[in-house]
């Protein structure tokens, strides 16, 4: 089966530092999203991304967060000036196109201290 | 933005019972879609639903997408221990932009025991 890659697994970071999710997606899968899960909540939709721009983002994807492909390959979720909040699993996801099939990654577990 | 309503929360089952989660937009989906999640893991995706009125069957599990494309529901016959898990529809919404966005509900969570 297609397999989504996330690094890292985890991340414990200070609260105001920034930080960098990676993602590496599926060959020829071209439509990019980013989840946020808070402990035993829901997915909550944070991004979509496709053809190097971002064609929807929810009301939690504010001006601390922004994504980009930086050499064509890998997804990137940058946050910056973490808080307390932000700590969550943030889960990739990557689709061939539209209303198919979501692929996630084993997700990135954030810790903010 | 766009919700998705999931319930129950959370349900308790003894391994053999039947076990239903029910799903509803206030909008209509062009599909539904149902993932599972087991503890400490990712969402995996179980099927996908697009007609109206269509059921789809998996072994134990059973699908359902409404008749008005607004509701759907996940029913497993004869739950075992591997059943555990939290299940969750999700629908894809056109939003303002160009793309849309695949829009989870809250999940039920499963448990089992035996």
């Amino acid at each position: 089966e297609p397999e989504v890659t996330q690094t890292p697994s985890h991340q414990v970071t200070q609260m105001g530092q920034e930080v960098i999710l990676r993602c590496v997606p599926i060959s020829n899968h071209l439509y990019f999203y980013w989840y946020r899960q808070i402990l035993g909540q829901k997915v909550e939709f944070l991004v979509s991304f496709y053809n190097n721009e971002i064609s929807e983002k929810s009301e939690i994807f504010d001006d601390q967060f922004s994504v980009e492909r930086p050499d064509g390959s890998n997804f990137t979720l940058k946050i910056r000036s973490t808080k307390l909040e932000d700590s969550a699993m943030y889960f990739c996801a990557n689709r061939r196109v539209p209303n198919t099939e979501a692929f996630f990654g084993q997700g990135t577990r954030l810790t903010v201290v | 933005g766009q919700q998705v309503m999931q319930i129950p929360q959370y349900q308790h089952v003894q391994e053999g019972e039947d076990f239903t989660t029910y799903c509803n937009s206030s909008t209509t989906l062009s599909n539904i879609q149902w993932y599972k999640q087991r503890p400490g893991g990712h969402p995996v995706f179980l099927i996908q639903l697009v007609k109206s009125g269509e059921v789809k069957k998996q072994k134990r599990l059973t699908f359902q997408f409404g008749e008005a494309k607004k509701n759907s529901s996940l029913h497993i016959t004869a739950t075992q221990t591997t059943d555990v898990g939290t299940y969750f529809c999700a629908g894809d919404y056109w939003g303002n932009q160009a793309g849309t966005a695949l829009i989870f509900g809250k999940g039920t969570t499963l448990s089992v025991s035996s």
